[in-house]
């Protein structure tokens, strides 16, 4: 298959190991925050979501901390599997819009 | 599982044909987007509707795209004439948001994947 994202920013992980994608946001009226994981060749899958009301959310093996005052996202992935080696997204919602503002993505690369 | 449909998956066409992708939203979902994904960027906005109508086609080039989701559900994209730099993959999402409080999860179809030659 092709492969999403030829010329992003990389980060290589050891299988196991915690991985750490960070994100800055654009603008300041956002309010709610997606994580999108994409496959090469698929389309961006949701991950999870956090809104402006709370700092940290925790799903499976994944945890989205929010900074508002720096305009900072992280995304952190418990143990990272094989399976996890993807191009990853966020997404911000400014405030009273339906509009969906995607970063650049960073390519995750689990090493065996 | 509900889920956003496309298709086609692939597309191959010359320079200066007409080409259409087709999008089901998940039932139920008022807002569809449309979206371009160049190789080694993000996702970026062409088209919103809510139900049948565009709220925000300002990135859409109106001298060759056009949008349509006549009935507020399913919609179709279509770009003629095509051009070299319009290869890319063409994503489609919907939301369950349809109000002024709050929005929600943004679902995306596979993509159709658009090679111009």
């Amino acid at each position: 298959g092709e492969s999403v994202g030829l010329h992003l920013p990389t980060l290589s992980v050891q299988e196991g190991d915690n991985s750490i994608i960070n994100c800055a946001y654009s603008n300041s009226a956002s309010d709610y925050f997606i994580w999108y994981k994409q496959e090469s060749g698929k389309g961006p899958q949701f991950i999870i979501d956090i809104r402006s009301n709370m700092d940290k959310r925790q799903g499976q093996r994944v945890t989205v901390l929010l900074n508002k005052t720096v305009k900072h996202l992280s995304l952190q992935i418990a143990a990272t599997q094989p399976g996890d080696s993807a191009v990853y997204f966020c997404a911000e919602n400014p405030s009273g819009t339906y509009k969906y503002i995607f970063g650049t993505g960073t390519r995750l690369k689990v090493l065996a | 599982e509900a889920e956003v449909a496309q298709s086609p998956r692939y597309k191959i066409t010359e320079k200066s044909q007409a080409v259409a992708f087709w999008c089901d939203p998940i039932s139920g979902h008022a807002t569809l987007y449309w979206y371009r994904q160049i190789l080694g960027q993000g996702p970026e906005l062409l088209v919103q509707f809510q139900d049948e109508s565009v709220v925000d086609d300002s990135q859409l080039p109106k001298d060759r795209f056009s949008a349509e989701r006549l009935k507020g559900v399913d919609s179709t994209l279509k770009i003629q004439p095509a051009e070299l730099g319009d290869s890319a993959m063409y994503l489609c999402a919907s939301s369950a948001g349809g109000g002024l409080l709050g929005t929600g999860e943004l679902f995306f179809g596979e993509g159709s994947r658009l090679t111009v030659l």
